[in-house]
């Protein structure tokens, strides 16, 4: 197990509605990214967090944000849900103290339903 | 632009045998390779990095070619515990940029 942990597991939500995804990184570990994974596709970056910052996005728009607290753990919200948010959320954590060894470890991830 | 390609099979091998996934990637200011491997509804896993000698882990063996924007996985002896999604992975530019991953390679081993 990586020990990166992820909450809820599965989440069903409607249209329009705004939701808060939570994780708490490997002991260590001050990055943490975010991805989300539609069905049959690879994970998408969707950004990154360091020392409480974002630090890096992908193409998702305004209404994915995140924070992150001072123990590292990270939340990310989305805000006016659509159909197509439906995905599993990938939480994954490294570390930024040695970068020869930046390799992300991912959580469980939590599925999310837009119905 | 950054992207990465992968045949998305299915792969049906039998048991035992050897088997070779390919994949492309778009822009040769990358910085650094992996393979993970993701089982049916479950989080990626780490398989192993890429360097640009090639590596081997077990009976698994990577490799890099730079000059041709490709990596390979290649896969002895397989058992039946392989079956999975082999993602290729590519991080580009400095810390602050995620993985890109490509859609997977989906490996059915039978017995």
């Amino acid at each position: 197990e990586t020990g990166v942990t992820q909450s809820p597991t599965h989440l069903i939500k409607t249209r329009g509605q705004q939701v808060t995804l939570r994780c708490s990184s490997q002991s260590g570990h001050n990055t943490v990214s975010w991805y989300q994974q539609a069905l049959g596709q690879g994970p998408q970056f969707i950004f990154q967090y360091y020392r409480e910052e974002e630090n890096g996005r992908g193409n998702f728009p305004p209404r994915f944000s995140g924070l992150q607290f001072p123990n590292y753990s990270s939340e990310l919200n989305v805000n006016a849900l659509e159909l197509d948010d439906s995905a599993l959320y990938l939480c994954a954590s490294s570390s930024r103290l040695v970068a020869s060894t930046d390799t992300q470890y991912f959580g469980p991830g939590t599925r999310l339903t837009v119905l | 632009r950054k992207e990465v390609e992968q045949d998305p099979g299915p792969f049906n091998v039998p048991e035992g045998a050897t088997v070779a996934f390919n994949c492309t990637y778009s822009n040769s200011a990358s910085q650094s390779f992996f393979w993970y491997r993701q089982d049916c509804r479950k989080e990626p896993k780490l398989l192993m990095s890429v360097y640009s000698s090639g590596n081997e882990d077990g009976r698994f063996t990577a490799q890099l070619n730079r000059a041709s924007q490709y990596i390979s996985l290649l896969i002895r002896d397989s058992k039946l515990s392989d079956s999975a999604t082999y993602l290729c992975v590519v991080k580009w530019g400095g810390g602050a940029d995620g993985l890109t991953f490509g859609k997977g390679t989906h490996l059915i081993i039978q017995p």
